[in-house]
């Protein structure tokens, strides 16, 4: 069985510019999340979905951050303008459902210059 | 509030030994979930275990088991017999009942020395 997809696997960019990243959840898996870890830290939550609809985006900085999963199926995260402060490996995961174990993909690397 | 604290940074073993890493956690629930996710060098968390705070009972999978101790609100992880593979980052979580967000602790590097 396929894992959780992510691209780009890096990304370099300066500050104040736009990026997206993308993701490909395991298949079947209603839920979606996306994580930040920043380097030396545990993975924080940004947004959860349950299949297309928003279930918690508390932590989302949401003047510069969006996401959306449009046909409930793929998302995409983007950061617009980002900050040097956003550096960090942006985490995808999926479960089955919203109680079962998340399963990671290999992150994106975002390096703000 | 939620929160997870692995007290341990970083260790270093010499192969064969073993190995044990704490995970102290708070909650004002009662039902809650433990996790441990494996993240190696290549940086994808890889899953390990999942326990509810209704079993008690320890656990054993091969070279790893897990020590949950509701009295101390510890869930602390066993690796016996260590090799170099085990060298990754491992992180200890924690989930309410009311929904599936994780709270992670800081991580605890291991490296296994041949």
């Amino acid at each position: 069985e396929a894992g959780v997809a992510q691209s780009p696997r890096y990304k370099i960019i300066e500050k104040r510019q736009s990026v997206a990243f993308w993701c490909n959840p395991i298949s079947g898996h209603a839920t979606l999340y996306w994580y930040q870890q920043i380097l030396g830290q545990g993975p924080k939550l940004l947004i959860q979905f349950q299949n297309n609809g928003v279930v918690d985006d508390s932590q989302l900085p949401k003047d510069r951050f969006s996401a959306e999963r449009l046909k409930g199926v793929d998302s995409t995260l983007k950061i617009q303008p980002a900050k040097l402060e956003d550096s960090a490996v942006y985490l995808c995961a999926s479960s089955l459902d919203g109680t079962s174990p998340q399963f990671f993909g290999p992150g994106t690397r975002l390096t703000v210059l | 509030a939620q929160k997870v604290t692995q007290a341990q940074t970083e260790i270093s073993v010499v192969e064969k030994e073993d190995v044990t890493l704490d995970c102290v956690y708070e909650t004002r629930d009662t039902t809650y979930y433990l996790f441990w996710y494996k993240q190696p060098p290549s940086g994808e968390l890889v899953f390990l275990i999942r326990r509810n705070s209704f079993d008690e009972q320890n656990e054993i999978s091969g070279r790893y088991s897990w020590n949950f101790q509701k009295s101390t609100s510890s869930f602390n992880f066993t690796i016996t017999a260590s090799q170099v593979v085990d060298s990754a980052v491992y992180f200890c979580a924690l989930r309410n009942n009311a929904g599936n967000m994780l709270t992670f602790g800081g991580g605890t590097r291991l490296m296994v020395k041949p």
